[in-house]
């Protein structure tokens, strides 16, 4: 069974704080890793991928993969009242033609 | 106009009932997918499909089938409706061009109750 773990929060930051989201992952294999934000209701929107161990930057949001602890995270700069939300990782596997793996999803809440 | 959309976005029923759930894509993605969500659960994978040819199996598809009637149409049905089937539902697409860094793309969902 491939299972992507998250901690389900809530995680409470005040506003202009870096909110830290982290997920594991049990097959080592995978291939690539997504971030999706979910507002209450809504269906989930892509904030950004990773493939490659390291770090990759896009404006506030930062997503860091370590494949050798199995583990991606995803760091927002300078945080908003908006960007209060739950947050879902979602994992390839290795085993080439399956669907995304999802954790349950870590909510966010951003305190003005 | 939406790229993926979703018919109805919300619907009432009875237990018992038959209910179809649409989703139609403008995409051109030849991937499908329909999951629910109930609240603290996550999604959970009902059925997905790689082309009209190929229909598979999530995690949980007891009391639902899919029908894909064509590329760009995908459709979820719950043969005999039951109160823990209520759920919100997605439907998703992706490309399977875009090899291991294509994401999956989703509708906006229909909130469906049993009573």
């Amino acid at each position: 069974q491939k299972e992507v773990e998250q901690n389900s929060g809530p995680l409470s930051v005040p506003e202009g704080a870096i909110a830290s989201l982290n997920c594991t992952y049990s097959d080592r294999g995978s291939q690539s890793f997504f971030w999706y934000r979910q507002y209450s209701g809504k269906s989930p929107e892509l904030i950004m991928f990773i493939y490659s161990n390291g770090d990759k930057e896009d404006g506030r949001f930062t997503a860091q993969l370590n494949k050798a602890s199995q583990y991606v995270s995803l760091l927002i700069r300078d945080s908003q009242p908006s960007d209060s939300a739950t947050y879902l990782c979602a994992v390839r596997p290795n085993s080439g033609n399956t669907p995304l793996v999802f954790g349950k999803g870590t909510r966010l809440s951003v305190i003005a | 106009d939406a790229d993926v959309t979703q018919t109805p976005r919300n619907r009432i029923t009875k237990t018992g009932k038959r209910i179809m759930l649409e989703c139609s894509q403008t995409k051109g993605h030849d991937r499908m997918y329909w999951y629910r969500q109930d609240p603290g659960l996550g999604l959970q994978l009902i059925y997905y499909s790689f082309d009209v040819k190929d229909i598979n199996k999530g995690e949980i598809s007891d009391g639902y089938s899919v029908s894909r009637q064509a590329q760009a149409k995908f459709s979820l049905s719950l043969e005999s409706a039951i109160p823990n089937q209520t759920a919100l539902y997605f439907c998703a697409t992706s490309d399977a061009s875009g090899g291991a860094v294509n994401e999956q793309f989703f509708g906006p969902g229909t909130r469906l109750t049993v009573l």
